[in-house]
């Protein structure tokens, strides 16, 4: 069974950048597969965030202008989300997920418990 | 990039069906048969029920059942079950992109 399960501060300053952490068990992420962060702030619909396959292509939502990076550290089976410049905007439960993606389907199949990530002075 | 459309509460009697329905546009739930559904209790991770609009992942009960008509997409539960009172989420891939629903709290009478 695949296990997601996130990691990091829980309180970000603006402007820093805000660090996460996404430990995977059960699965190699050096494997065929694509990677996911998703987003949902307060009261808000949940939002795509990045997504990064094993071989290392990136895809990154365009709305948030360039702000986010998402890597993969395959020797520790985790990757990583680092969103730059936060405000108070960028308050929410953060989840990783493991997208599957194919001709048969775009779908997230498996999904951490999210962390909650205020972001406050 | 607008979230799709859902109601923000169904609620049922034990026994009944209830329906979630997820209203995007012709760029999204419209366009690809890559629509996808979470059931969430909350500090719990999100399960997949539905994917690719009708498909059910194993071990989810045949009670679900997933349909789309144009651009919304719908999620039945039918013989509804205390345990199926949490929150319901739909997904669509948008092409360059994935969009979620505003989520829908499923309330069993």
């Amino acid at each position: 069974q695949v296990q997601l399960r996130e990691s990091g501060p829980g309180l970000v300053k603006p402007p820093e950048t805000l660090s996460l952490t996404c430990a995977v068990s059960g699965y190699s992420i050096g494997r065929d597969s694509y990677w996911a962060w998703i987003r949902q702030t307060p009261g808000e619909a949940l939002e795509w965030i990045a997504t990064i396959y094993h071989k290392g292509s990136t895809y990154y939502n365009p709305s948030l202008n360039g702000r986010v990076s998402i890597t993969m550290d395959t020797s520790k089976n985790h990757f990583s989300l680092h969103l730059y410049s936060v405000t108070a905007a960028d308050t929410a439960v953060y989840y990783c997920a493991r997208p599957r993606i194919a001709p048969s389907g775009h779908y997230f199949d498996f999904w951490g418990q999210g962390t909650l990530v205020i972001v406050s002075s | 990039q607008s979230a799709l459309t859902q109601p923000r509460a169904v609620s049922g009697s034990p026994g009944q069906s209830v329906t979630i329905s997820c209203t995007g546009t012709s760029s999204d739930v419209g366009g690809y048969e890559f629509v996808s559904w979470y059931q969430h209790y909350p500090g719990k991770a999100p399960k997949l029920m539905i994917y690719s609009v009708t498909e059910r992942p194993s071990g989810v009960p045949d009670r679900f059942s997933g349909s789309k008509s144009g651009n919304t997409a719908s999620l039945t539960i039918s013989g509804l079950r205390t345990e199926d009172e949490a929150d319901y989420f739909c997904c669509s891939y948008a092409g360059t992109y994935t969009i979620f629903g505003g989520g829908t709290t499923v309330t069993v009478l």
